[in-house]
């Protein structure tokens, strides 16, 4: 039982460039999420999923795709890289009974240059 | 909307000291509140969960209680070790939605 996996770990990408941050859960769980950890500003919301097929914005979502096609797979999708974007990006997924306990990824950190 | 303040870091403590990490939130109805941890280059773990009111959470010598008549959530622990250094985040959550953060507090315990 792998929990929550996220690739790649570590990206370097160039400003304007596009890329996607793949994640994974294995419980089957139905909600998953996508949030960013910037320095001082804990995590915030850009994405989430509520199902294969349903997926709905977040608090930051400018600049970032999703779309979840299976139950267990949740790709974040860069479409411009902006260094703005910058940041440690963490994939989770919830038990969806209360008190809703998330489980997170090992997360990506992406530098933008 | 939901809102989570937590004490600012960074904590410094020596070995065997008494730890607070103090929360307090803000938010409609009974959230369930949380303490996650993560240890440098990892994700975050949760630490430690309460449900509702005077609901007491414990976990590896950690412990918080669910005080609604103050919205808060204080961390304790009666004797850190080096191995508890790490960054705390409080959190709360009303649905599957989402978690609500607080920005985190580092804490450093030396030998």
């Amino acid at each position: 039982n792998a929990g929550v996996t996220q690739t790649p770990k570590f990206q370097v990408l160039k400003t304007g460039q596009s890329m996607t941050l793949q994640c994974a859960q294995d419980m089957n769980h139905e909600y998953m999420s996508w949030y960013r950890q910037d320095p001082g500003m804990g995590l915030r919301l850009i994405h989430y999923s509520v199902g294969a097929g349903i997926t709905d914005q977040g608090e930051v979502p400018n600049g970032y795709n999703v779309s979840r096609s299976t139950t267990e797979d949740f790709p974040l999708r860069l479409l411009s890289a902006a260094p703005s974007q910058t940041s440690v990006y963490f994939c989770a997924s919830t038990n969806p009974g209360r008190p809703y306990e998330q489980y997170f990824g090992p997360g990506t950190r992406l530098t933008v240059t | 909307g939901d809102s989570v303040t937590q004490m600012e870091g960074p904590v410094t403590l020596s070995e065997e000291a008494f730890l607070t990490i103090n929360c307090t939130y803000t938010a409609t109805g009974y959230p369930s509140l949380f303490w996650y941890v993560q240890y440098p280059g990892e994700g975050l773990q949760l630490l430690l969960k309460a449900t509702k009111a005077d609901d007491k959470g414990s976990n590896k010598g950690f412990e918080a209680t669910y005080r609604k008549e103050t919205t808060s959530f204080h961390l304790e622990k009666g004797s850190v070790q080096v191995s508890d250094s790490a960054v705390y985040f409080c959190a709360l959550s009303r649905s599957a939605r989402q978690l609500t953060f607080g920005s985190g507090t580092q804490l450093t315990v030396l030998p």
